[in-house]
């Protein structure tokens, strides 16, 4: 059973750089066949697609995020990361990462459990 | 502004059928993309319930299903039981001139009452 788990700072501050790291377990990125996806959701909102890796390090970004994210992968941690540069109060939400196993027109099968960041001085 | 529209609340009693509406455009659903649906209950990860349209992980019961045409989809959840409260999304891909992104509905509470 795949399971995947975000960790990183709960708080902060406006201007500076969101970090977050999904480790998975029960399962290789490095595997291949799968695209590892960052997705958040504001408080009591709807859900916002942020972006994908391979484990090549291939990305594909949101567009109206784009200029903001940098995504990262380290298969002998078998982790992927998130940065998200410049972070205002609408950044705060839960960020999940999930498991995306086709890319493009694909679904989630798996989520970690999300974690919420707070952007706030 | 959720790309996919959906009702934002259902309810229903017990033993009842309720369907939740899922409506897109020409660039996500109508373009042919498939629509998937997850359930979230309170305070925990969205769980995908139904793929590619109509099919449903194992696990899921067969009280739901999921249906598309145009550009449009629905879930169905045939006798409600008590333990189905909770927000339901709907999710597809689109495809426009400034990029090609995964979007979701913004998402519909269903009461179970």
């Amino acid at each position: 059973q795949v399971q995947l788990q975000e960790s990183g700072p709960g708080l902060v501050k406006p201007s500076q750089t969101l970090s977050l790291t999904c480790t998975v377990s029960g399962g290789s990125i490095s595997s291949g066949g799968y695209y590892w996806s960052w997705i958040r959701q504001h408080p009591g909102k709807g859900l916002e697609w942020i972006g994908y890796i391979y484990y090549s390090g291939g990305t594909y970004y949101n567009p109206s995020l784009k200029s903001r994210i940098t995504m990262s992968v380290d298969t002998s941690k078998n982790q992927f990361s998130l940065k998200l540069s410049s972070v205002t109060a609408a950044d705060t939400a839960v960020y999940y990462c999930a498991r995306d196993p086709y890319g493009g027109n694909s679904y989630f099968d798996y989520w970690g459990q999300g974690t919420l960041v707070t952007v706030s001085s | 502004q959720s790309v996919l529209t959906q009702p934002p609340s259902v309810s229903g009693a017990p033993g009842q059928r309720v369907t939740i509406s899922c409506t897109g455009s020409s660039s996500n659903i109508g373009a042919g993309y498939n629509v998937h649906w997850y359930q979230q209950l309170p305070g925990t990860a969205p769980k995908l319930l139904i793929y590619a349209n109509n099919n449903r992980p194992s696990g899921v019961p067969d009280r739901f299903s999921g249906s598309k045409s145009g550009i449009s989809a629905s879930l169905a959840i045939t006798g409600l039981q008590a333990e189905d409260e909770a927000d339901y999304y709907c999710q597809s891909y689109d495809s426009s001139p400034i990029g090609s992104t995964w979007v979701f509905g913004g998402g519909t509470m269903l009461t179970v009452l």
